[in-house]
């Protein structure tokens, strides 16, 4: 069973626009929530996080919003840049510790349109 | 400062074999986490390691074990392999892993391995 979620396997922006990417979650014990990017024959790296006590973190280009009462995070990347496409996963933590580690999506494969 | 290594980048494997995978963290790091990457699947949590005491353990089967030596390089161990155990396995280190400050999670490149 997927604890999180996200539905959208590929995602088409033209360069310049916003990209939203979004995340769903099941699991009410996560309180930790965090954005990776993963290029081709690399691993993910980290892209920005999110406290459950917060619902809006901005780092320059990204913003990532979590609602907690829907159990729905995004991630905003105003404007896109080519550089931007990748594949973005969004994962979740329960601080208190568990088995189920870091939990991951499947990924958003973001294409920016030149 | 060096990344995160994993040997061996590829690996082909049949069926009821066993495999090893090795992973060395940032120096300085004590947590190492593995995952498994499949397009089924995306990436699921395998278990971290922390100065060499297993901390947390996915939903995994037992064939899937792991250890971590005093220099916290980390080793993967997958027994009588299946076909469905083809995927990339990405490892990752930390100071604090899972505890904390997962910002400075460094992943690396992954071992592709394929069963046939």
């Amino acid at each position: 069973d997927q604890q999180v979620k996200q539905n959208s396997p590929s995602l088409s922006v033209q360069e310049g626009r916003i990209s939203i990417l979004n995340c769903d979650y099941t699991n009410s014990m996560f309180d930790y929530f965090l954005w990776y990017k993963k290029y081709p024959a690399e691993g993910p790296t980290f892209l920005i996080s999110i406290s459950s006590i917060k619902d809006k973190n901005e780092d320059g280009r990204f913003t990532v919003f979590l609602n907690k009462s829907a159990k729905h995070l995004s991630l905003h990347i105003v404007p896109s840049q080519p550089g931007d496409s990748a594949v973005y996963f969004c994962a979740a933590i329960y601080s208190g510790g568990g088995a189920d580690g870091l939990t991951f999506g499947k990924g958003t494969h973001l294409i920016i349109q030149p | 400062k060096a990344g995160v290594t994993q040997t061996p980048r590829y690996l082909i494997k049949t069926r009821g074999q066993q495999v090893t995978l090795s992973c060395s963290p940032i120096s300085g790091h004590r947590s190492v986490s593995w995952y498994q990457q499949t397009p089924g699947q995306g990436l699921q949590f395998l278990f971290e390691y922390f100065s060499e005491t297993q901390r947390n353990k996915g939903n995994f089967p037992g064939r899937f074990s792991g250890r971590q030596f005093s220099n916290s390089r980390s080793e993967m161990n997958v027994s009588t392999l299946e076909l469905g155990d083809s995927a990339l396995y990405l490892c990752a280190s930390s100071w604090a892993g899972l505890a904390g400050g997962l910002e400075t999670q460094y992943f690396g490149p992954g071992t592709r391995l394929l069963v046939l």
